[in-house]
């Protein structure tokens, strides 16, 4: 159980649109989800924690209007990355938890690179 | 605000030798997670610490966590090719503060 699945895998896209990911915890209601950045052959960064209809909370330095969160149910986060830049290229990572302080179960990733 | 910094960064070691990669940490953290991530691919838990003094382990890899010294050990018991990946510790997850905070990782590559 506590399975995490990201679509797309990996997309490519031209510069200046708009690009959006999906999170779905798939046998389990997911009150959390993070949202996390990973260059190559660097760390994980928290980008932002969303929960359940409300507002997501993005941390320091990151561009709440240029990265889009909508955690619209349970089950479902989506990131979308607006106006994308080659900069934004970069494996994005989602989490899940069931509730504060429990395990958070990650996705499979998804490369995103701005052409 | 919790910072977590891991040593080495990169390791390259024989298979059949021991190894350890360390784990510090700047402020109190409840709970201690270690992950392995293989190249082009998410993380895979490997183990969460709850408490201090608290021992896992899982065929060659075993953690520990000492809260008084804000330290967490991975340690690699006869090491073999499988185990090349990059491991990562990460802090927090708790009631307290329940985002992660991550290390730098650790790049491990076990030749023969």
């Amino acid at each position: 159980g506590a399975v995490v699945s990201q679509h797309p895998s990996w997309v490519i896209c031209k510069s200046g649109t708009s690009v959006k990911i999906e999170c779905r915890s798939l046998d389990f209601q997911a009150t959390t989800m993070f949202w996390y950045r990973q260059f190559p052959k660097q760390s994980l960064m928290l980008m932002a924690t969303s929960n359940e209809g409300s507002k997501a909370t993005y941390e320091q330095g990151v561009e709440k209007d240029k990265f889009l969160i909508n955690h619209a149910s349970l089950t479902l986060s989506t990131l979308t990355v607006t106006s994308a830049h080659p900069e934004d290229s970069s494996f994005y990572i989602c989490s899940a938890s069931k509730g504060r302080a429990d395990t958070q179960y990650f996705g499979p990733g998804t490369r995103l690179t701005v052409l | 605000e919790l910072k977590v910094e891991q040593n080495p960064l990169f390791l390259s070691m024989q298979e059949g030798k021991n190894y350890t990669i360390y784990c510090n940490y700047s402020t109190t953290s409840d709970r201690l997670y270690w992950y392995r991530q293989d190249p082009g691919k998410s993380l895979e838990s490997l183990f969460v610490l709850l408490s201090n003094g608290a021992v896992k382990q899982e065929g060659r890899l075993m953690a520990s966590l000492d809260t008084k010294a804000r330290l967490s050990t991975l340690h690699i018991t006869a090491a073999v090719h499988d185990l090349s990946a990059t491991y990562f510790c990460a802090g927090g997850g708790s009631y307290n503060t329940d985002k992660l905070i991550f290390g730098t990782g650790t790049r491990l590559q076990v030749f023969p």
